[in-house]
Parts: structure tokens; C-alpha cells; sequence
């Protein structure tokens, strides 16, 4: 598609329910990142993807998130027996690829593209 | 490690005003630094980037933004505001993690513009 695409745009569901919040990314993009964002804050760093694998994980804010991607695609987040502190924007963003720096040069820095995100509220 | 500084989370400026909003970075390396916008229910799209080319950096909307090494700012400027620049302004810097690319937000700008 055009853009980064999202689903679903909102999801309202109980304490203590499993969701799952997909994103489609730009095609050909191999790079793929999920953000949070509470009312209020700013963008919380959770995870991303460099083809199918996440080299960094150390933004999941506990064991009942968990994510996964296949297909150098589509991704899942995944957020199990949610919690009301679970509610927030979830953001997906995608770009051509990642890179090693300093070694890149620095005029092919690509910027990463957002979804509108899937708003979580929990009950 | 990277960060970013953005002062006052809350800016008001009359339309046709001067908009400033302003970015500190740290940085152990020369930074990659972007500018993102969020309007209501909507994603983060790109205003501009730095990337060492050039310090003044022009971006959509009449946007641009100054690099400053010596005050390790990147503030985001606009001569004269219009009602459509309200919105949320996102200041970011690149960092590497373990290799790869790691963006690090700002905890944002919202932006009044008042008729």
C-alpha cells in the first residue's frame, strides 16, 4: 500500500484479555518498529524488526508483551492479560532498512514512516 | 547515550507569530537528528532531517531548523504561524544500539495557534 497501515484503529477491550495489534508496513521496507504513546507522553521505544528478527527487545515493558513479524511484512504485537496502565496509542513505523553507524554515509539516513495507530483502551 | 530535550510542552503563538520550538540533544557522536509532526488521530509524519549536509535545514509546511553544535540545539522555526501548524511536534535523534538504527523521541511539543 501507500502507507503504513494499521488495525485496528481502536480496540476497547476488558482487564485481563489478550490483543493483538497488527501492522502492515511499507512494502519493501525491511526495517519495522513499534512505539507506545500515553496520553500525555511522549513516544515510548518497545521494539523492532530488521527483516524477521528483533535485534532489540529491551524496550517491552514486561513478559506479556511479545511481538513477531514473518515474511519480512506484517508484524503483531502482541499484549497478553492486559492491564489498565496497558491503554495508550500504539504506533507502528516502518523505513527502507537500518544500518550500522558511523560506517553508513550519512546523506542515506532514511526516516522512518508511521501508521496512525491502534488506540488501546482497557476497561 | 542520546537524548533529547524538548522545552515546554505547551506553546500558544497568535496566527501569522513567529513559532520557535525548541530541541537540546546529547550526543557522544555527530547526531542524526528529525523533526516529526502528529496531528490529531494520526501518525507522525517527517517535517525535516539533519544529517550533517547542511546546518540550516528546510522542511515542509514553511518549516526549518538551525544545527547548533556549540548549544547542541536543533530548534524548529516557522516565520509566521497558520491555523493548520496546531498540532504536536516531535524532536528525535538517532542513536546505535547494539549495531543498528534506535530513535529516540522527545516527549513533544504541542502547539496552540490562536486567530
Amino acid at each position: 500500500g501507500a502507507g503504513v497501515s494499521q488495525s485496528p484503529s481502536n480496540k476497547v477491550t476488558e482487564k485481563g484479555k489478550d490483543v493483538e495489534l497488527r501492522c502492515d508496513p511499507i512494502s519493501g521496507h525491511t526495517a519495522l518498529y513499534w512505539y507506545r504513546q500515553r496520553l500525555g507522553q511522549g513516544l515510548e521505544f518497545l521494539i523492532y524488526f530488521q527483516g524477521n528478527s528483533a535485534p532489540d527487545k529491551s524496550g517491552l515493558p514486561s513478559d506479556r508483551f511479545s511481538a513477531e513479524r514473518t515474511g519480512e511484512s506484517v508484524s503483531t504485537l502482541t499484549i497478553q492479560r492486559t492491564q489498565q496502565e496497558d491503554s495508550a496509542v500504539y504506533l507502528c513505523a516502518s523505513s527502507f532498512r537500518t544500518w550500522r553507524i558511523p560506517t553508513v554515509p550519512r546523506g542515506t539516513i532514511e526516516p522512518q514512516h508511521f501508521g496512525d495507530g491502534t488506540r488501546l483502551s482497557i476497561l | 547515550a542520546q537524548s533529547v530535550t524538548q522545552l515546554g510542552s505547551h506553546v500558544s503563538v497568535s496566527e501569522g507569530a513567529l513559532v520557535l520550538l525548541r530541541c537540546n540533544y546529547s550526543s557522544s557522536v555527530p547526531p542524526y537528528l528529525f523533526w516529526y509532526v502528529q496531528y490529531p488521530n494520526q501518525g507522525l509524519q517527517l517535517l525535516l532531517k539533519y544529517t550533517s549536509a547542511a546546518t540550516l535545514v528546510k522542511g515542509i509546511n514553511g518549516f526549518e531548523a538551525e544545527f547548533k553544535k556549540s548549544e547542541t540545539s536543533f530548534h524548529l522555526t516557522k516565520p509566521s504561524a497558520h491555523m493548520s501548524d496546531a498540532a504536536e511536534y516531535f524532536c528525535a535523534v538517532i542513536s546505535q544500539a547494539g549495531g543498528y538504527q534506535k530513535v529516540t523521541f522527545g516527549i513533544g511539543t504541542k502547539l496552540q495557534v490562536i486567530p
